[in-house]
């Protein structure tokens, strides 16, 4: 069975400051791999996803996050937070086979200071 | 657009009693999904509807919960009677198609938060 790994718990960042919330996925078969972001009070929100072709995948708000196959690793990154970033970031995956059965990291809450 | 719609946002209630939330998703979205969220976790499916049947219900606890989904539009989850670890966020969340395929995007909405007192 996959599984999903979020290395971090919380991570502090001062505003401006670049950061990468790590994720890590456990899959015997090819996956599709999500980062969803969740405001306080609110619903998820898809920031990102890959499905197939470049690694690289940009999503809105200015993150991106790179497919790592060997690392089985799909880290998010931001070059530059602001204050409206704070939130908690899901990491999620799911199968190629599996009709939309996503499974969801833990979560990393991600806190900017000023 | 209108986004998927939950009531009520918070619940409060005492251990035994009964409890619904509510659910609309989006306009036109086939598949409909009601996930359980405990503090400080991910969340977590409970069943997953592709029209007005149940495809996947393996998670849920068909004990105490229940959920429907008529006409295959809005849908209900109900707990009977509820126990203090029920406490958590139910997330109702859609997408387009009607298969449900793996790579397509779902849009939650803003959740019910339930106490079990």
């Amino acid at each position: 069975a996959q599984s999903v790994t979020q290395l971090d718990s919380q991570v502090p960042v001062f505003e401006e400051a670049p950061v990468e919330l790590r994720c890590n996925y456990s899959s015997s078969v090819s996956v599709y791999l999500f980062w969803y972001v969740q405001y306080p009070n609110q619903g998820l929100q898809l920031l990102l996803k890959y499905l197939s072709g470049s690694t690289l995948v940009k999503g809105i708000n200015g993150f991106e996050a790179e497919f790592n196959k060997s690392q089985t690793s799909f880290h998010l990154r931001k070059p530059s937070v602001h204050i409206s970033d704070t939130a908690e970031y899901f990491c999620a995956v799911t199968l190629y086979s599996s009709a939309s059965k996503i499974i969801f990291g833990s979560g990393t809450r991600l806190s900017i200071r000023p | 657009e209108a986004g998927v719609v939950q009531s009520p946002r918070y619940k409060i209630i005492e251990k035994k009693q009964p409890v619904a939330f509510w659910c609309n998703p989006i306009s036109g979205h086939n598949t409909l999904y009601w996930y359980l969220q405990n503090l400080g976790q991910g969340p977590e499916l409970l069943i997953r509807y592709e029209n007005e049947e149940a495809v996947d219900d393996s998670q849920l606890p068909k004990d105490r919960f229940s959920a429907e989904r008529l006409k295959g539009v809005d849908s209900t989850l109900k707990i009977q009677p509820a126990e203090l670890g029920d406490s958590a966020v139910y997330l109702c969340a859609s997408s387009l198609d009607a298969r449900g395929r793996a790579g397509d995007t779902q849009y939650f909405g803003p959740g019910t938060r339930l106490t079990v007192l």
